[in-house]
């Protein structure tokens, strides 16, 4: 499956560092997503983007920044982070269309990120 | 509100026997609803969906789900396990005035020798 492509897979960084993720999608999509799937909790949905407007935070730290230039493109930018932000970082994308429909959305493979 | 709740946590079967995951939901109309699988350090696959057509779903790698508005469930089967079908399975809803899908705690599936 390579619609949705991450980048890195894995990332291991210091509290005081500034990484950034990225996600591309080849879908043609307009709508793009960043979930955070920790251990043991279900997926938390952080961040969405609609015809690269951001429509959605859910209240995340501002430590997570997110950044979408256009629409096949999306990143989290990461500064300061703590260890319990290490988690696995998915990004997904899918088509929205008129009225706000669903729909179904294509994950990519996800960004391991640990937090030292 | 939508919410979903897959009641087990973990599944164990032999490889050749059938595979039942199953998946209850809550939704004050039709659902929208998926059934997600999650191998070993990967992303999301989509398995398959139902929007409100035919109430049996096929979907890839010979999984199948029924949606059964009188029990509000949308359990997942498969009629022979394969090796390969080891891994976390989520059953999602779509929320229609949120806009987000609802995803369950998932379920590992154990597939033995």
């Amino acid at each position: 499956e390579t619609g949705v492509t991450q980048t890195p897979r894995h990332l291991v960084m210091g509290m005081t560092n500034k990484k950034s993720l990225k996600c591309e999608q080849h879908l043609g999509h307009n709508a793009m997503y960043w979930y955070k799937q920790s251990a043991k909790k279900p997926l938390e949905l952080m961040f969405v983007y609609s015809l690269e407007e951001r429509v959605e935070n859910n209240s995340v730290p501002s430590r997570f920044s997110p950044e979408c230039p256009n629409s096949s493109h999306l990143f989290l930018h990461l500064h300061t982070l703590q260890p319990e932000d290490s988690a696995l970082y998915l990004c997904a994308s899918s088509q929205v269309v008129g009225g706000g429909g669903l729909y179904t959305q294509y994950f990519g493979p996800g960004t391991r990120l640990t937090v030292l | 509100a939508q919410s979903v709740t897959q009641l087990d946590s973990h599944v164990s079967v032999s490889e050749g026997t059938p595979v039942l995951l199953r998946c209850n939901y809550s939704s004050s109309y039709s659902p929208s609803l998926f059934w997600y699988v999650q191998h070993p350090n990967k992303g999301l696959q989509l398995l398959l969906k139902y929007t409100s057509a035919a109430t049996l779903v096929k979907g890839i790698n010979g999984f199948e789900a029924e949606f059964k508005k009188s029990e509000t469930s949308f359990h997942l089967t498969k009629p022979s396990a394969h090796m390969s079908d080891a891994a976390e399975y989520f059953c999602v809803v779509f929320s229609g005035n949120t806009g987000k899908l609802i995803f369950g705690q998932g379920t590992t599936l154990q597939v033995k020798p």
